[in-house]
């Protein structure tokens, strides 16, 4: 059975910094693309950043230059270091992963829950 | 940037009845757009992929059609637990990818 567990999430001042780490099981994420996606309260789906088979990351325009995704293949682990946060960064961040370019979110974690305030 | 719409933004439908939701992109996606259904607490789930593939365990009742920049979700026979909020979401051209701002499904 696939699974993925989001830990890290909790309560930050703005401008803090908070890691999220994402541990998958059931499969070999070596060979999968992951994403952040994240959810503010009462919004709808946004996507935030993913990381590609080789390594190559791309980030939504609203978190470039303060997040940085990464992942650790060994651990079969995806990871989401958030600095300089900012209100508007509250939400539930989802862990996904897609199996190329032209490939949907096919397994989600249950998501952890990011709020800043002061 | 693609940007996605959705309509309507709420659908108010009965048990056994049919309900049929939107997705439009703002340009040509082919058949890369995939259908995701979200219930309160719940992370989305994976309904629907290439348009109009069920994902896996899926029912038959959910099907989806469209290719370009005008796609459908149709859920043939409505059942309880059906009563979420659906998101669409492209996966054509990206960074950013792009999703819908979805659909409210309710009784």
């Amino acid at each position: 059975e696939v699974q993925l567990v989001e830990s890290g999430g909790g309560l930050v001042q703005p401008g803090g910094s908070l890691r999220l780490s994402c541990a998958v099981s059931g499969f070999t994420i070596s060979g999968n693309y992951l994403s952040w996606v994240r959810q503010a309260p009462g919004k709808g789906l946004e996507w935030v950043s993913l990381i590609h088979i080789a390594g190559d990351t791309y980030y939504a325009d609203s978190v470039e230059g303060r997040f940085i995704i990464s992942r650790d293949n060994s651990k079969n682990s995806l990871y989401l270091q958030m600095s300089s946060l900012r209100g508007d960064d509250t939400a539930v961040y989802y862990c996904a992963t897609s199996r190329g370019y032209y490939s949907p979110f096919d397994y989600w974690g249950q998501g952890a829950l990011v709020t800043v305030a002061s | 940037e693609i940007v996605m719409t959705q309509s309507p933004a709420t659908l108010s439908v009965s048990p056994g009845e049919r309900a049929t939701l939107s997705c439009r992109a703002s340009q040509n996606i082919y058949s890369n757009l995939a259908w995701y259904q979200q219930k309160p607490g719940q992370a989305p789930r994976l309904l629907i992929y290439g348009s109009s593939t069920r994902a896996t365990g899926i029912p038959a009742r959910f099907s989806g059609s469209g290719f370009g920049t005008e796609f459908t979700l149709t859920i043939s026979s409505l059942q309880s637990e059906d009563f979420a909020v659906y998101y669409c979401q492209q996966y054509n051209k990206w960074p950013p990818i792009t999703f819908g701002q979805g659909t409210r499904l309710e009784v």
